[in-house]
């Protein structure tokens, strides 16, 4: 049972380029959450999927968009990488239908955009 | 709308020393609690939760809080602090009843002195 998985780990993109962050969770949750980490702003929500098929915008989502491809899997792809969107980008699963709000959360994924 | 104030960006204890991580947070409604840690370069796990019936709740680690609801407060606790505490720590809170999305406070990181 290996929780929320990520990939890749480590990313370095130069200005302008585009990448696909994936993410899938093997604890059948219907809700799926992509976050950003930046030293003092805590968490912030990009985007989410309370079920399969559905997507909504979060705090932050400029810049990024996503597909929600199955149940298990989750992707947060950014088309033209800007600087600030250095970050620590976790994916994180719940099941808030099912009276479990408490999120599960993967590694992360470290980015960095030159 | 929900939010979540974390009290000291940066909080240290010696190591044997009670580890108090303050939390405080403001809702419509009766809502659900969370704490994480975060340790360097992971992603969050859950420490411990509140959803309804008894105030003082017990997680992973030796970490227990205590919802006040007078106070609005949910503190984290710990009677003897050890080096491996030495993280950061979320407080989140969501008013339940169907809603996907979790509120974080921006992290208290705790450092232990040996």
């Amino acid at each position: 049972n290996a929780g929320v998985t990520q990939t890749p780990k480590f990313q370095v993109l130069k200005t302008g380029q585009s990448m696909t962050l994936q993410c899938a969770q093997d604890m059948n949750h219907n809700s799926m959450y992509w976050y950003r980490q930046d030293p003092g702003m805590g968490l912030r929500l990009i985007y989410y999927s309370a079920s399969e098929g559905t997507t909504d915008k979060g705090e932050v989502p400029n810049g990024y968009n996503v597909s929600r491809l199955n149940k298990r899997e989750f992707s947060l792809r950014l088309e033209s990488a800007a600087p600030s969107q250095t970050s620590v980008y976790f994916c994180a699963s719940s099941d808030p239908l099912m009276g479990s709000y408490e999120q599960y959360f993967g590694p992360g994924t470290r980015l960095t955009v030159t | 709308a929900q939010s979540v104030t974390q009290l000291g960006s940066h909080v240290s204890v010696s190591e044997g020393a009670l580890v108090l991580l303050r939390c405080n947070y403001s809702s419509s409604v009766p809502p659900y609690l969370f704490w994480y840690v975060q340790y360097p370069n992971q992603g969050l796990q859950l420490l411990l939760k509140y959803t309804t019936g008894a105030t003082l709740v017990k997680g992973i680690n030796g970490f227990e809080a205590e919802f006040k609801k007078s106070e609005t407060s949910f503190h984290l606790t710990k009677p003897s602090a050890h080096m491996s505490d030495a993280a950061e720590y979320f407080c989140a809170v969501t008013p339940g009843a169907g809603s996907y999305q979790l509120t974080f406070g921006k992290g208290t990181k705790l450092s232990v002195i040996p």
